[in-house]
C-alpha cells in the first residue's frame, strides 16, 4: 500500500470554478502534511502547510481530518495560472511521502 | 529565490561518461534528498542524508554515488549511465529536530539527458 495516495485526475475545469483534491495517508505517524505544486518540467513548490485545524491562503483552502488519514486542498475561483500538477505530501520523521499528483487543467 | 541550488541546470552525457551533480542549501538545513524524475512521473526517492550520514538508499543501482561532505553540499556522481537514467534529478532539503514538523525545499533541478 503506498504511503500517500491521491486521485491522478486529470481535473478540467472553467475558469472560476471551484475545485477539490483529496489525499490519503497510511501512517498515523506522520506529523505534519503540505500541498506541492508542480509545473511541467518544474522543480516542486510549497503552495501549503496543511494545519489540523484548516487553513486559507487567498483562494486555497487546506484541511486536514487525522482521524480519517485524510487531506484536502479547495480552490476557489480558478485562474488558468493554477493549471499544474498538485502533489500531496506526508512527513513522517525525515522521510516526505509524495502523492503522484493530481493535474489540474483550468480552461478559458 | 530558492534557497537551495542546483548545478548544472542541464547536462547531456554518453554511457561511458563520468559527471557529478551538485547541490547546494544556504537555509541551515541538516536534512538533504536527491529525487529521480522522468518524464511524467511521480518523484522517486533516492538517497537520504541526515547531518552529512546516509539514512536511506532506496535501491539504487550503484552507478549513481552520493556524497555529502556537510550539511549544506550534495553531490551525485555518474558513471556508466544507461538511457532509461534520462530524467530530472531534483535536490531537497530539509530542517529536522525541533523544526521537525517542516516542507522540503527544492532545487531547480537538473536535466540529464544519455545519449
Amino acid at each position: 500500500r503506498k504511503e500517500v495516495e491521491q486521485d491522478p485526475g486529470p481535473f478540467n475545469v472553467p475558469e472560476g470554478a471551484t475545485v477539490a483534491f483529496n489525499c490519503t495517508y497510511s501512517n498515523s505517524a506522520s506529523q505534519s502534511f503540505f500541498w506541492y505544486r508542480q509545473d511541467c518540467r518544474k522543480e516542486p513548490k510549497l503552495l501549503m502547510s496543511v494545519y489540523s485545524s484548516g487553513n486559507e491562503d487567498g483562494r486555497f483552502t487546506a484541511q486536514l481530518n487525522r482521524a480519517s488519514q485524510y487531506i484536502s486542498l479547495l480552490i476557489r475561483d480558478s485562474k488558468l495560472s493554477d493549471s499544474a500538477t498538485y502533489l500531496c505530501v506526508a512527513r513522517t520523521g525525515n522521510q516526505f511521502y509524495f502523492g503522484t499528483g493530481t493535474s489540474l487543467t483550468v480552461i478559458p | 529565490e530558492t534557497g537551495v541550488t542546483q548545478t548544472p541546470r542541464h547536462l547531456v552525457m554518453g554511457m561511458t561518461n563520468k559527471k557529478s551533480l551538485k547541490c547546494e542549501q544556504h537555509l541551515g538545513h541538516n536534512a538533504m534528498y536527491w529525487y529521480k524524475q522522468s518524464a511524467k512521473k511521480p518523484l522517486e526517492l533516492m538517497f537520504v542524508y541526515n547531518f552529512k550520514e546516509q539514512t536511506e538508499n532506496n535501491s539504487v543501482p550503484s552507478r549513481f554515488s552520493p556524497e555529502c561532505p556537510n550539511s549544506s553540499h550534495l553531490f551525485l556522481h555518474l558513471h556508466t549511465l544507461q538511457p532509461e537514467d534520462s530524467a530530472l534529478y531534483l535536490c531537497a532539503s530539509s530542517p529536522t529536530g525541533l523544526r521537525g514538523n517542516q516542507p522540503q525545499h527544492f532545487g531547480d533541478g537538473t536535466r540529464l539527458s544519455i545519449l
